[in-house]
Order: C-alpha cells, then sequence, then structure tokens
C-alpha cells in the first residue's frame, strides 16, 4: 500500500530563503512521486515528478525535489523564496489501481508555504 | 490546447439532495478520475474513468457515481447528501489509464447545509 507524509502543515520563511517542504512516503512498489502546487480556490498544478533515472528532478518555478530511497524521502525545495510561492503544496505518490490497469495519487495532507516580506 | 474545466465553480445543496458535477478533460486525455479534497485534508480518490467504463474506485460509497461520455467528458453524481460531502472536488485527466502525469481542473466547491 501507499502513502505520504507531509511533515509540517505550515512553513513560513523570509522571502530569498530556503525553502524546504519534507515528504515522506511509504511503497511497496518502486514509487513515482510527485509534487503539486494549490493556489487559493484553484486545482493542483504539477510541479515535478520523479519517475525513473536522475533522483534529482528539476520542476517549474525554480523548484526541484531529490528522490532518496534510503531515507524514502521527496523533499521540496527552492534556494530563494518568492512572495508568489505562498500557497499549499502537496506531495503524491502514485500507486496501481487494483484493476492493475490504472494509477491512482496518494496524497499528503498538504503543507501551506507562508513567505514572509 | 485546452486543459481541463470543471462546472459549476460553486454549488450550494441541502442534506439529502442530489448532486452532479461536470468535467471536461484535457484534449487528447481519454482517462479520467475524481478526487474529493475535504479543508485542510490532501485529495482522496474517488473513481476513475476510462473509455466510458469504470476502471477503479477508492474507498467511496456507492451513492457516489460517474458517467464517462464518448468524448471523455465525465460527471460525478452524488446522492442523498450528507454534510461531510462538503469539500472541493477535484477533477483530473491523462492520456491513458496508466499514465503518470494527471492534469487536473480548477474544482467544484460544494457546501451541504
Amino acid at each position: 500500500a501507499q502513502s505520504v507524509t507531509q511533515l509540517g502543515s505550515h512553513v513560513s520563511v523570509s522571502e530569498g530563503a530556503l525553502v524546504l517542504l519534507r515528504c515522506n512516503y511509504s511503497s511497496s512498489v518502486p514509487p513515482y512521486l510527485f509534487w503539486y502546487v494549490q493556489y487559493p480556490n484553484q486545482g493542483l498544478q504539477l510541479l515535478l515528478k520523479y519517475t525513473t533515472g536522475a533522483t534529482l528532478v528539476k520542476g517549474i518555478n525554480g523548484f526541484e525535489a531529490e528522490f532518496k530511497k534510503s531515507e524514502t524521502s521527496f523533499h521540496l525545495t527552492k534556494p530563494s523564496a518568492h512572495m508568489s510561492d505562498a500557497a499549499e503544496y502537496f506531495c503524491a505518490v502514485s500507486g496501481s489501481l487494483a484493476s492493475n490497469t490504472g494509477n491512482q495519487f496518494y496524497f499528503g495532507t498538504g503543507t501551506s508555504l507562508t513567505v514572509i516580506p | 490546447e485546452t486543459g481541463v474545466t470543471q462546472s459549476p465553480t460553486h454549488l450550494i445543496k441541502t442534506r439529502g439532495q442530489q448532486v452532479t458535477l461536470r468535467c471536461s478533460s484535457q484534449s487528447g486525455h481519454n482517462t479520467v478520475s475524481w478526487y474529493q479534497q475535504a479543508l485542510g485534508q490532501g485529495p482522496q480518490f474517488i473513481f476513475q474513468y476510462y473509455r466510458e467504463e469504470e476502471n477503479g474506485r477508492g474507498n467511496f460509497p456507492p451513492r457516489f457515481s460517474g458517467l464517462q461520455f464518448p468524448n471523455y467528458s465525465s460527471e460525478l453524481n452524488v446522492n442523498a447528501l450528507e454534510l461531510d460531502d462538503s469539500a472541493l472536488y477535484l477533477c483530473a485527466s491523462s492520456s491513458a489509464r496508466g499514465a503518470l502525469a494527471q492534469y487536473f481542473g480548477p474544482g467544484t466547491r460544494l457546501t451541504v447545509l
């Protein structure tokens, strides 16, 4: 079974500071991992995904994440926070449906990022 | 390329009523998944439709049902609404049922009074 734990429901950083959002996963198979961002009153936008290959994944808006199998982690980072980064961030792991013919996402409970000017 | 659209944006219903939410998938996508996002929570998988058939279901009761049409648009129907059904309902489309990338619409905010 797959599951995701996001440590820290709220994170505050100063503008220009490092952003670090934590995600740990549990998966019985090699995981496919994702980070999504959700702005107020909007749907989810894909930031980046890890499937296979390089463990450091670069996404949009300067975000990146590193898959660490030994730590079962997929933390999201950005070197310098911008005011526009303030949003809700969700980590997700993809799992097969019971039919094995499709995929569903298992989401964490989200981390709300506040950027302080 | 048109993205995923959902209607209506907001909806208010009373307990016991029925509701239908609609989703138009992204151009070229034949698979639609529905998720329920309660306030302060991550989205929870409801079910997935592929080529007009249900392809998998999460832990939701039968009063949550769906349809997918030949143009791959989809409906989510919820009968006998309960207060706990109040949530943001998200539709996501993908190019195939096994595709890893799912593209989400803006959601429908349902309030049950």
